[in-house]
């Protein structure tokens, strides 16, 4: 079956660093999208990775290594606002995205 | 670009009537569309592809005569949800990708319906 795991919740202070890791399984794969989902609203996108290595974009990085079936998103200089849910997102061989459950993101004063 | 608006925000409707959620693509045309249903700390949950033209294609375990799906034009799908129960209130939300299936492309979504089911 197809399965992608990522912590259920995490927790980190205002300015600080946090990494969100993703490990995936499914039938193939076309790339990998990292959305953000603030309660009672729809998911946002926030990347997308289908080579192996870093994407960078402004306060957000995310990361992917195929051999390892992983990815990770990296928040720098964490703000309130960041608090939200992070959902990774696999689309597999017939170009249909699997979803993580995602990984709820508290952040602290 | 690539908008999608979704209406109503929210409803609030009686148990055994029906509700009719829109889906629009505003700057780009969108042969398929996306349904999804999210109950509440939980994931989303693919119900069907909605395809311009043609026939939806639904999800196992959904129902399609409960759930209608309607995709008369490139920038407009409508689910109806026929009949509706207490069990289907949720969180329902339609995507759509200005660049087809394309690998890359990424889904953009509508703000989303909150349906309660009285």
């Amino acid at each position: 079956g197809q399965n992608i795991d990522q912590p259920t919740e995490m927790t980190a202070t205002e300015g600080a660093i946090v990494q969100i890791n993703c490990t995936y399984q499914t039938s193939g794969f076309n790339g990998l999208f990292w959305y953000q989902q603030h309660a009672g609203e729809a998911p946002t996108f926030l990347s997308y990775n289908v080579l192996d290595g870093l994407e960078e974009k402004g306060r957000f990085s995310s990361f992917l290594s195929r051999s390892k079936g992983y990815s990770y998103l990296l928040l720098k200089e964490l703000q309130m606002k960041d608090s939200a849910s992070y959902l990774c997102a696999v689309r597999d061989s017939n170009y249909q995205l699997i979803w993580g459950a995602g990984t709820k993101l508290i952040i602290k004063p | 670009g690539a908008v999608v608006s979704q209406h109503p925000s929210w409803v609030i409707c009686k148990s055994g009537t029906s509700v009719k959620i829109e889906c629009r693509s505003l700057d780009f045309q969108a042969t398929t569309m996306f349904w999804y249903r999210q109950f509440p700390k939980q994931s989303l949950m693919l119900m069907a592809t909605s395809n311009e033209g043609s026939k939806a294609t639904y999800e196992q375990g959904v129902e399609k005569d409960k759930f209608l799906i309607n995709h008369a034009s490139l920038t407009l799908s409508t689910l109806t949800v026929t009949s509706a129960h207490p069990e289907d209130s949720s969180f329902y939300i339609c995507s759509a990708s200005s660049g087809g299936l394309r690998g890359d492309s990424p889904l953009h979504f509508g703000n989303g319906t909150r349906l309660t089911v009285t």
